[in-house]
């Protein structure tokens, strides 16, 4: 596609349930990444994929939280067991490049924990 | 940890004034640095970038300033117009670090 597609692009589920959001990067960008964004706050890095590397995951908040990548496309992001303070928009970008810089990002998703 | 700030969390100017948008950073170490612009419901847009081995780098109707010394950066709107009403974030990152690391953001109002 054009952009960066995300879905579901408005999540509302009950604390304790397993969401799945999905992102699709932009066709041959090699690095995709997840951040996460609070209610009037900037945006927090989670996790890093780039090519068939091993991902950086160091600023996934916690064991609740899972990333894979398959066949270096589409992205999914799993928040297990969720909790209200998992609430907040979850933003995906790609980039062709390996290093930060050129990103584009998706419109989100945003989760509302209930 | 090291962290990247704003100085104003919201900025009102007159359509047709200049804005400016401060930020400060301390990772003494980052060496590329964006600004976003962040409408409601999207995702952050690319507006312009600077590296540190240059001060002051200008596209359309916008200009970044990077002062090193203080680490300070700034970004300069100038004509300022409706549709530039927006979030703006700084961002930075180091050469050898692949993850940006995000201002706040400034939330940026025109006024007719």
């Amino acid at each position: 596609g054009a952009g960066v597609s995300q879905s579901p692009s408005n999540k509302v589920t009950e604390k304790g349930k397993d969401v799945e959001l999905r992102c699709d990067p932009i066709s041959g960008h090699t690095a995709l990444y997840w951040y996460r964004q609070s209610l009037g706050q900037g945006l927090e890095f989670l996790i890093y994929f780039q090519g068939n590397s091993a991902p950086d995951k160091s600023g996934l908040p916690s064991d609740r939280f899972s990333a894979e990548r398959t066949g270096g496309s589409v992205s999914t992001l799993t928040i297990q067991r969720t909790q209200q303070e998992d609430s907040a928009v979850y933003l995906c970008a790609s980039s062709p490049l390996g290093t930060a810089g050129g990103y584009t990002f998706g419109s989100g998703t945003r989760l509302t924990v209930v | 940890g090291e962290s990247v700030g704003l100085h104003l969390p919201t900025l009102s100017v007159q359509e047709g004034d200049n804005s400016i948008i401060n930020c400060a950073y301390s990772n003494s170490a980052s060496d590329y640095f964006i600004w976003y612009k962040q409408e409601s419901g999207k995702g952050p847009q690319f507006i312009i970038d600077i590296r540190s081995n240059m001060d002051k780098r200008q596209g359309q109707r916008v200009t970044v300033l990077l002062n090193k010394t203080v680490k300070h950066l700034s970004l300069q709107i100038a004509a300022t117009q409706p549709g530039d009403s927006a979030v703006y974030f700084c961002a930075e990152t180091s050469g050898s670090a692949r993850q940006l690391t995000f201002g706040s953001g400034t939330q940026l109002t025109v006024l007719p």
